[in-house]
């Protein structure tokens, strides 16, 4: 079985400051790993996955994250966050060509101005 | 082009009636999926379809949920005999294949309450 953990039900940062909202899963095979936003009212959008090749991925709106083998884990990132960024966060996980995917409980995301 | 559409919006019903939850996939996309969004939670698989293969219905939660696609594209979630619980927001997407290369498009969702 697989799945998904993510550290804070809430996270709030001042604008500007650095994003870090976290993901650890578990799987018994590589994992192929997503993050997806979800804006107020919207549906779910892709940010970023990490299927194979380099570890460090790069999303679209300045966000990025690392596949960490050793650690298990799949953390988000932005160097500096704006207001527009506020929503929630969802990491998820599919295990190889399964199709569906398993999801964290997702992060909230308040930025501060 | 069109995105992954859902209807109803909203529905309310009554405990114990049947409701049917419509998704009408991404042109072209041979994989949908459905997840379902409890309040405070994250997304719950329930089914997914690819192609003329058989559904994975491994998510689905009890035999009152049940799902077909005609077609290989409009898909229909069919709650029978509704209960409180099944309240929720009820997630379709769809993809061009099953490989995690593929995106995930999802629609904007049912709300499902059931008084």
């Amino acid at each position: 079985a697989q799945s998904v953990t993510q550290l804070g039900s809430h996270v709030s940062v001042s604008e500007g400051a650095l994003v870090l909202l976290r993901c650890n899963y578990s799987s018994s095979v590589p994992p192929y790993l997503f993050w997806y936003v979800q804006y107020p009212n919207q549906g779910l959008q892709l940010l970023l996955k990490y299927t194979t090749g380099a570890t460090l991925v790069k999303g679209i709106n300045g966000f990025e994250a690392e596949f960490k083998k050793s650690e298990t884990s799949f953390h988000l990132t932005k160097p500096s966050a704006h207001m527009s960024d506020a929503a929630e966060y969802f990491c998820a996980v599919m295990k190889g060509n399964a199709g569906k995917s398993t999801f964290g409980d997702g992060t909230t995301l308040t930025v501060k101005p | 082009g069109a995105g992954v559409s859902q209807s109803p919006s909203n529905k309310v019903t009554e405990k114990g009636k049947d409701v049917e939850l419509r998704c009408d996939p991404i042109s072209g996309h041979t994989a949908l999926y459905w997840y379902r969004q409890s309040l405070g939670q994250g997304l719950e698989f329930l089914i997914y379809f690819q192609g003329n293969s058989a559904p994975d219905k491994s998510g689905l939660p009890s035999d009152r949920f049940s799902a077909e696609r005609t077609g290989g594209s409009v898909s229909t979630l069919t709650i029978q005999r509704t209960q409180q619980e099944d309240s929720a927001v009820y997630l379709c997407a769809s993809s061009q294949g099953q490989l995690p290369s593929y995106e995930q498009y999802f629609g904007p969702g049912t709300r499902l309450t059931v008084t």
